[in-house]
């Protein structure tokens, strides 16, 4: 069964500096990896997604992500951090062997300080 | 466009009321799906259609049932609520169900039964 971690429950960072949020993976086959953003009292907001090509994948808002097989990893970056992008933060997969049922992790907590 | 909506936003039920929770989607989208969001778990699958007249359960559909007579709509019915639904819903649309689609999100509803 496919499966996703997220090993951090919040990420704390100085406004400015580079922002990193963790996520690995478990998938029987080709793995479809989508992040997405939740503001407070909000739906959840897609980010960006991994299908195939490029293992640097660019989405919205300056984010970006890059994909890692051999780690099974598909970590969220953002090189300089803003208040704003204070959020919950969701990594998701999706497999053809799963019924292309999109599997989320328990999130991450962003809180970027001024 | 709306986009993906949903009422009510917010709801209190006492333990066995039913209640229907609803939601909409202008974009012409084929799959459409229901979420719900508990604290640490992400979100997880109650039922999810793959378009009208085509439903099925996901990983938590005890107590829910859905429905889809037309594209837009797809209402969820709890049957007799129970203190364990207490959770926030998520209702979410998707092109289509191949793995390489995104799916956009209402902003819930925020249900408490007591």
């Amino acid at each position: 069964a496919q499966s996703v971690a997220q090993p951090e429950d919040q990420v704390n960072v100085a406004e400015g500096n580079p922002l990193t949020v963790k996520c690995t993976y478990s998938v029987s086959g080709n793995p479809y990896l989508f992040w997405y953003v939740q503001y407070p009292n909000r739906g959840l907001q897609f980010l960006l997604k991994y299908i195939t090509g490029d293992n640097l994948v660019k989405g919205s808002y300056g984010f970006e992500a890059e994909f890692n097989k051999s780690q099974t990893s598909f970590h969220l970056k953002k090189p300089s951090a803003l208040v704003s992008d204070s959020a919950l933060y969701f990594c998701a997969v999706r497999e053809q062997a799963a019924g292309n049922k999109l599997t989320f992790g328990g999130g991450t907590r962003v809180l970027v300080k001024p | 466009n709306a986009g993906v909506t949903q009422t009510p936003k917010f709801q209190v039920l006492k333990t066995g009321q039913s209640m229907t929770l609803q939601c909409a989607q202008d974009m012409n989208h084929e799959y459409m799906s229901w979420y719900r969001q508990d604290p640490g778990m992400g979100l997880r699958l109650i039922h999810y259609s793959v378009g009208a007249g085509i439903t099925d359960q996901g990983e938590v559909p005890n107590g829910y049932n859905v429905s889809r007579s037309t594209t837009e709509d797809f209402p969820l019915r709890l049957l007799s609520a129970a203190p364990s639904q207490t959770s926030v819903y998520f209702c979410a649309s998707s092109y289509s169900n191949r793995v390489g689609y995104e799916q956009y999100f209402g902003p819930g509803t925020r249900l408490t039964v007591t």
